[in-house]
């Protein structure tokens, strides 16, 4: 079993549509989490930390679920500029950054 | 406050020829770090540096060396590249200081092509 889990996709979405990822972890020990995203070619960039209590930042909304292990990032109103992939990213030590594989988001016009 | 730059962008090796990326930061990090990018798969840890004159090996180092001779450069060597090692290679850095709250900053890649 991979040490952070996604789902690939792609997620085909209208433009204006919300769209929600998951991710899930397997080491209970994990640290700090985070959503990259990754455009073609690129670096990943962060897009945000995840807390404890759960954050927004605009149109992005992101969870944590410590008991189940798993943390989500929710899209409101996709913008056609949204496509990319994005990454999960877990932290279990002062240099342990786990990544993802990342899932693919395509949004349609 | 260019962040973390990476040369070279691209290249290409024959096998078996040697060659040495460069990785500087100008954030004053103290941690810095390797990581190859290969289709389907997470990126993967290489090597890392918790400060100057320190390095470490991490998921995936066999076949590469690093140095970090000053606190901005990390550089990383191909010994003696094998078409495996073909990749995007990305470096990235973090403020340091033992906090595990921080997200990693990264450059724009290097793509390795092993011929």
């Amino acid at each position: 079993r991979k040490e952070v889990e996604q789902d690939p996709g792609p997620f085909n979405v209208p433009e204006g549509a919300t769209v929600a990822f998951n991710c899930t972890y397997s080491n209970s020990a994990s640290q700090s989490f985070f959503w990259y995203r990754q455009d073609c070619r690129k670096e990943p960039k962060l897009l945000m930390s995840v807390y404890s209590s759960g954050n927004e930042d605009g149109r992005f909304t992101a969870q944590l679920n410590r008991a189940s292990q798993y943390i989500s990032l929710l899209i409101r109103d996709s913008k056609l500029s949204d496509s990319a992939t994005y990454l999960c990213v877990v932290n279990q030590g002062t240099y342990k950054y786990i990544f993802g594989t990342g899932t693919r988001l395509k949004v349609l016009a | 406050n260019a962040g973390v730059t990476q040369t070279p962008k691209f290249r290409v090796l024959k096998t078996g020829q040697s060659m040495t990326l460069l990785c500087a930061q100008d954030m004053n990090h103290e941690y810095m770090y390797w990581y190859r990018q290969d289709p389907g798969m997470g990126l993967r840890l290489i090597h890392y540096s918790v400060g100057e004159g320190t390095t470490a090996k991490g998921e995936v180092p066999d076949g590469y060396n690093v140095s970090r001779l000053k606190k901005q450069n990390f550089l990383l060597g191909l010994e003696s590249a094998a078409p495996s090692q073909t990749s995007v290679y990305f470096c990235a850095s973090t403020l340091g200081g033992g906090r595990l709250d921080q997200p990693q900053h990264f450059g724009d890649g290097t793509r390795l092509s092993i011929l």
